[in-house]
C-alpha cells in the first residue's frame, strides 16, 4: 500500500537517450512535485502540479518535461540525457490547504547517465 | 537569493544522548518550517513542523524550536537511538506557497 510510488527505482542509460520516470500517489492529494537530489544530498524543486495544472516550473532545462494525466499521476520525461542529469529524483505529493507543505515522498529514482 | 542552510553537515552522538540539529534561514517572511528525516535509500519522511506564530513544538522524542529574531530553527531528539541515524533536512515554505525550499542536510550518526 505504497502512498507515493515511483518507477523505476534505478535507471542506467547512455548519454543522448530519452527516458521517463513515473509517479503515482494514492493519498488523494491534489498537488504533486518533482525534486532532484544531487550527490551532496541537496534537494531542489523542479516542478509542481496542482489539480493537473503546472504551478511551479523552476529553472530546469527544456529537456525535462513533466506530464500530469490526472491528479494521482505525475510523470517526468527527459530528452537527450546528459551526464549532469545523474541524480536521485523524488516525487512527492501534498494536499493544499491549511498545511500545504507536509509532503509525502516516494522512495526515489536513481538515474545514472553514462 | 533567499536560502535555508544548516550549521553542521555531520553530527555524531552516542546512543542515549540528546541530539540537536541546527538550521538557519534567511527569508524573514517564511511562516512555516518543517523537518524531514531521510534514511539511506529512502525518500524524506516528515518528522515535525512549526508555524511562525509558535516558538516551540513537541512530538514524540522530538522538539522543534524556532527563533525568529535570529532566523534559527533547531531539532532536538531525546535519547537518540541507532534508528535515528539518517540525514535531517529543515525546509521552509517557499514564496509560491506550495513548494518547500530545503536546507543542505545534516547527517546524524548514532554510535552504540
Amino acid at each position: 500500500d505504497t502512498a507515493v510510488s515511483q518507477t523505476p527505482k534505478y535507471l542506467v542509460t547512455q548519454m543522448g537517450n530519452d527516458k521517463s520516470i513515473k509517479c503515482e500517489q494514492n493519498l488523494g492529494h491534489d498537488t504533486m512535485y518533482w525534486y532532484k537530489q544531487d550527490s551532496k544530498k541537496f534537494l531542489k524543486i523542479m516542478f509542481s502540479y496542482n489539480n493537473k495544472e503546472l504551478i511551479i516550473n523552476e529553472t530546469v532545462p527544456n529537456r525535462f518535461s513533466p506530464k500530469s494525466p490526472d491528479k494521482a499521476h505525475l510523470n517526468l520525461h527527459i530528452n537527450s540525457l546528459e551526464l549532469g542529469d545523474s541524480a536521485v529524483y523524488f516525487c512527492a505529493s501534498s494536499q493544499s490547504g491549511n498545511i500545504p507543505a507536509r509532503y509525502t515522498f516516494g522512495s526515489g529514482t536513481r538515474l545514472t547517465v553514462v | 537569493g533567499e536560502s535555508v542552510g544548516l550549521h553542521l553537515p555531520t553530527l555524531s552522538v552516542q546512543e542515549g544522548d540528546n541530539s540537536i540539529i541546527n538550521c538557519a534561514y534567511s527569508n524573514s517572511a517564511s511562516d512555516y518550517f518543517i523537518w524531514y528525516k531521510q534514511e539511506s535509500g529512502k525518500g524524506p519522511q516528515f518528522i515535525i513542523d512549526i508555524r511562525s506564530n509558535m516558538d516551540k513544538r513537541q512530538g514524540q522524542r522530538v522538539t522543534v524550536l524556532l527563533n525568529k529574531t535570529v532566523k534559527h530553527l533547531s531539532l532536538q531528539i531525546a535519547a537518540t537511538q541507532p534508528g535515528d541515524s539518517a540525514v535531517y533536512f529543515c525546509a521552509e515554505k517557499g514564496d509560491s506557497g506550495y513548494a518547500l525550499n530545503f536546507g543542505k542536510g545534516t547527517s546524524l550518526l548514532v554510535t552504540p
